[in-house]
């Protein structure tokens, strides 16, 4: 069955450089969610998406920006990066009304 | 509102021995109940749910968990466990709300099978 998919899957930045990353849902889902995963923390949700409009919004700092695009794929843009933005990074996609959430692998974003 | 609580934060347990993993939740709304498991350097994997019903549910990989309302607890055990099992596992709460499905976690339980 096919899955959510994201990439890159490694991603290395310096400070103060952008990075984007992207999130292809699984078929027919309509909604996709974004969350950060620090070293050693639980996944804090950071934004969604239910038909391309933002349905909630989380603890996302004012210097990342999210989109979804009309074939329903995602890209959490991130601007000025800093140290403290190293994590892991995990789409999950869900119908309406959602009974689950489906992750993907996740992107693992390094700033040296 | 909603919030997670995993009290423990590891779990040593002896290969094939039973093994409890607790949760507690608060909402001020009705909430759905979710069991995660996170593999070393992997994705979040879907163990089980509660969406409605029988307070009891059966999950991948031989775990199951119990909904008890009164005690906003939903507590995560299987009865023989093993190597494979070694994992973190992550309670999440999701509230039957639309626009506010986002899962919030709970810090989540090292599980640690000792062979």
């Amino acid at each position: 069955a096919a899955g959510v998919i994201q990439s890159p899957r490694h991603l290395i930045k310096e400070k103060r450089e952008t990075a984007t990353l992207k999130c292809y849902p699984i078929p027919r889902h309509d909604t996709v969610y974004w969350y950060q995963q620090g070293p050693g923390q639980d996944p804090q949700f950071l934004i969604s998406f239910y038909e391309k409009m933002q349905s909630d919004k989380g603890s996302i700092p004012d210097r990342f920006s999210a989109q979804q695009f009309s074939d329903y794929h995602s890209e959490l843009n991130m601007s000025s990066l800093e140290l403290g933005d190293s994590a892991l990074y995990f789409c999950a996609s869900s119908l309406i009304p959602p009974d689950e959430q489906f992750f993907g692998p996740g992107t693992r974003l390094t700033v040296l | 509102a909603q919030s997670v609580t995993q009290l423990d934060s590891q779990v040593p347990v002896f290969e094939e021995a039973p093994v409890e993993l607790r949760c507690n939740y608060s909402s001020s709304v009705s909430v759905y109940l979710f069991w995660y498991v996170q593999y070393p350097n992997q994705g979040l994997q879907l163990l089980l749910k509660y969406l409605s019903g029988s307070t009891l549910v059966k999950g991948i990989n031989g775990f199951e968990a119990e909904f008890n309302k009164s005690q906003t607890s939903f507590h995560l055990r299987k009865p023989s466990v093993h190597i494979s099992d070694t994992a973190e596992y992550f309670c999440a709460v999701s509230e039957r709300d639309f626009g506010n499905e986002k899962l919030t976690f709970g810090t989540g339980t090292r599980l640690t099978i000792i062979p």
